[in-house]
């Protein structure tokens, strides 16, 4: 069975600090992994995905397969990247979510 | 980008009573839908997946009689919440895939109280 595992309920820097959002997954197959943004009183949204090997909103995030990690970074935060942040694994026809991480960036 | 709607946003309905959400995939057709639940500062807990014009997938632990899942066209699925008690109160969201894409839309989610 598929597994996210988010370590970190909670995640507070400071402006302009690095940020690393953890994500570890277990899964047998080769898996598709996604990072979505929560934004408050907003609707859940992709944020980037592991194939596309994009950089949002200076956000990216590499796949270690060795490690079975997906871990999010930003080397600056800024106080609009609050927010709550769900790693997922997607195979077959399922989207697992992890319990999500909650990052508070103060100013 | 592809765009899901659900309606209503919130609903407050009577114990005893039963409540339809509807999910609709306004841009693409939605050969896969999911539809989730999120308690307060928790995670989405997925609770069904259905596919069009068959019955849903519920997951474990979800009971297929009282939250009645309906894929009846490639634009829309409704999830019907029966005999609605106060702890089935919550944040109800669905999600979509186009046929043969991998990119999931979510929608805006449905709050729903029961008094």
């Amino acid at each position: 069975a598929q597994r996210v595992t988010q370590p970190e309920k909670l995640l507070s820097v400071f402006k302009g600090a690095p940020v690393e959002l953890k994500c570890n997954y277990s899964y047998s197959g080769s898996p598709e992994l996604f990072w979505y943004v929560q934004y408050s009183r907003q609707r859940l949204q992709l944020l980037l995905r592991h194939i596309s090997r994009e950089s949002i909103k200076g956000f990216t995030a590499d796949l270690n397969k060795g490690e079975t990690s997906f871990h999010l970074k930003k080397p600056f935060a800024q106080e609009e990247d609050s927010a709550m942040y769900y790693c997922a694994l997607g195979a077959g026809n399922m989207l697992t979510f992890g319990g999500g991480t909650r990052l508070m960036v103060k100013p | 980008g592809a765009v899901v709607s659900q309606h209503p946003s919130w609903v407050i309905c009577k114990s005893g009573t039963s409540v339809k959400i509807e999910c609709r995939s306004l841009d693409f057709q939605a050969t896969t839908m999911f539809w989730y639940r999120q308690f307060p500062k928790q995670s989405l807990m997925l609770m069904a997946t259905s596919n069009e014009g068959s019955k849903a997938t519920y997951e474990q632990g979800v009971e297929k009689d009282k939250f009645l899942i309906n894929h009846a066209s490639l634009t829309l699925s409704t999830l019907t919440v029966t005999s609605a008690h106060p702890e089935d109160s919550s944040f109800y969201i669905c999600s979509a895939r186009a046929g043969g894409g991998n990119t999931i839309y979510f929608g805006e989610g449905s709050w729903l109280t029961v008094v």
